[in-house]
């Protein structure tokens, strides 16, 4: 099946710890997105990737870095430098094609929590 | 930083009732409006989208009416069931710019009692 694939599902960091979320896709989409949930607040942007090895800050990216060294992937690393990290992390492609089409499909989520 | 503000934060409705969810964009420059349906614990998922070349787009018991000259969009869930009970976002994008990333609403909590 195509699709997304988040690892872990539950995710614990301790206090300074830098951690790795992976996401992959197998639907040959050029774009590849991180967003967080908090409660009330929506998704909120922090990295995209339009094309492999090149990458963005979206609105929230302090705390975070991410590479894209291959189409399929594009892993987000939550640095000790995030003093918030407890959330929920969603990662996204999407493609354009024709019609133009941005549709974004997302994976299951990694919930992340600071103890 | 552009934004898509969503209202309202939380709706109960009755079964078979109308569950109306309003959103207001401020970019003219937004071409694409989706709207995302979210399970507790699941990643969201598209439910209907529509561009400003029309007013309104309807897919089964869910439709979008949009307002061009107002800058705002609607999801009206029509027949609303206990299985909807889920959180609504809209977003918004310009999409014949490629793969601009979605701005999306805070959400709106929807729950269809029996």
């Amino acid at each position: 099946d195509g699709g997304i694939t988040q690892s872990p599902k539950y995710l614990f960091r301790k206090e300074g710890q830098n951690v790795t979320l992976s996401c992959e896709q197998n639907l040959n989409h050029d774009a590849m997105y991180w967003y967080r949930q908090d409660p009330g607040q929506g998704l909120r942007l922090i990295y995209y990737s339009q094309i492999v090895n090149d990458f963005q800050k979206g609105d929230i990216a302090e705390g975070y870095s991410v590479s894209r060294e291959k189409k399929e992937s594009f892993p987000l690393t939550v640095t000790s430098a995030q003093k918030n990290p407890t959330a929920f992390y969603l990662c996204a492609s999407s493609t354009t094609g024709e019609p133009h089409h941005t549709e974004a499909f997302f994976g299951q989520g990694t919930r992340l929590t600071v103890v | 930083q552009q934004q898509v503000k969503q209202s309202p934060q939380s709706l109960i409705v009755q079964k078979g009732g109308i569950s109306i969810i309003n959103c207001a964009y401020e970019n003219t420059a937004f071409d694409y409006f989706p709207w995302y349906q979210q399970f507790p614990g699941k990643g969201p998922a598209l439910l209907i989208a529509i561009r400003p070349d029309v007013s309104e787009k309807k897919e089964g018991r869910f439709t979008i009416s949009f307002n061009k000259s107002a800058k705002q969009f609607s999801l009206h869930i029509m027949d609303s069931q206990p299985g909807d009970s889920a959180t609504y976002f809209c977003a918004a994008t310009y999409e014949n710019s490629g793969n601009t990333p979605l701005v999306f609403g805070k959400g709106t909590r929807l729950s269809v009692i029996a």
